[in-house]
């Protein structure tokens, strides 16, 4: 099935500094992929949507200069923590849209997530 | 505003059958999702429905009523690694996911 990978699944960062998480997905290709946080006990926050070769969308209240995104690709996207600060904090997760297999073998298209970053900035 | 409502928590018995619930309402309906969400896990891809009825997948069903704004993932014989967050989430005219809060579900011995 598909499967989305992610890279490093643990960063302990100083403030201030640059953090780069990588986003694949191995065996499809995803001309869509998303970038999500989650706070502890939280749902999950959309940040931004990247589509290959074109400038990612960004939700209202994220910062683009902050959170750069690329999605240079079908089967890359990164996602840049630019000057990280202890409040950004958190688990960052990224996902695919891909084509999996159904119910009764039909093919339907679905969202395949990353194991997730654990981000913490002292 | 678009809305999904789950209960924050369940308990359920080991062996047992559950149902948790989700309603809905968003500007546009294009599939609801069910994920499993372990703590300190992202979440995995359980359910997709987008038309009205019963999906079964194994000891996991997902119905979906749209005229109702309305779905619940069941699940069956339950075992406790099944303790997690179920989260619902609609996609909606803008293809964009809208999620739930998420249930958390306690399974006892």
């Amino acid at each position: 099935g598909a499967v989305v990978s992610q890279h490093p699944s643990r960063v302990i960062c100083k403030s201030g500094t640059s953090v780069k998480i990588e986003c694949r997905s191995l065996d499809f290709q995803a001309t869509t992929m998303f970038w999500y946080r989650q706070f502890p006990k939280q749902s999950l926050m959309l940040m931004a949507t990247s589509n290959e070769g074109s400038k990612a969308t960004y939700e209202q209240g994220v910062e683009k200069d902050k959170f750069l995104i690329n999605h240079a690709s079908l089967t890359l996207s990164t996602l840049t923590v630019t000057s990280a600060h202890p409040e950004d904090s958190s688990f960052y997760i990224c996902s695919a849209r891909g084509y999996g297999e159904g119910n009764s073998g039909r093919t339907k298209e679905t969202q395949y997530f990353g194991p997730g970053t654990r981000l913490l900035v002292l | 505003g678009q809305n999904i409502d789950q209960p924050t928590e369940m308990t359920a018995t080991e062996g047992a059958i559950v149902q948790i619930n989700c309603t809905y309402q968003t500007s546009g309906f294009n599939g609801l999702f069910w994920y499993q969400q372990h703590a300190g896990e992202a979440p995995t891809f359980l359910s997709y429905n987008v038309l009205d009825g019963l999906e079964e997948k194994g000891r996991f069903s997902s119905f979906l009523s749209r005229s109702k704004g309305y779905s619940y993932l069941l699940l069956k014989e339950l075992q406790m690694k099944d303790s997690a967050s179920y989260l619902c989430a609609v996609r909606d005219s803008n293809y964009q996911l809208i999620w739930g809060a998420g249930t958390k579900l306690i399974i006892k011995p």
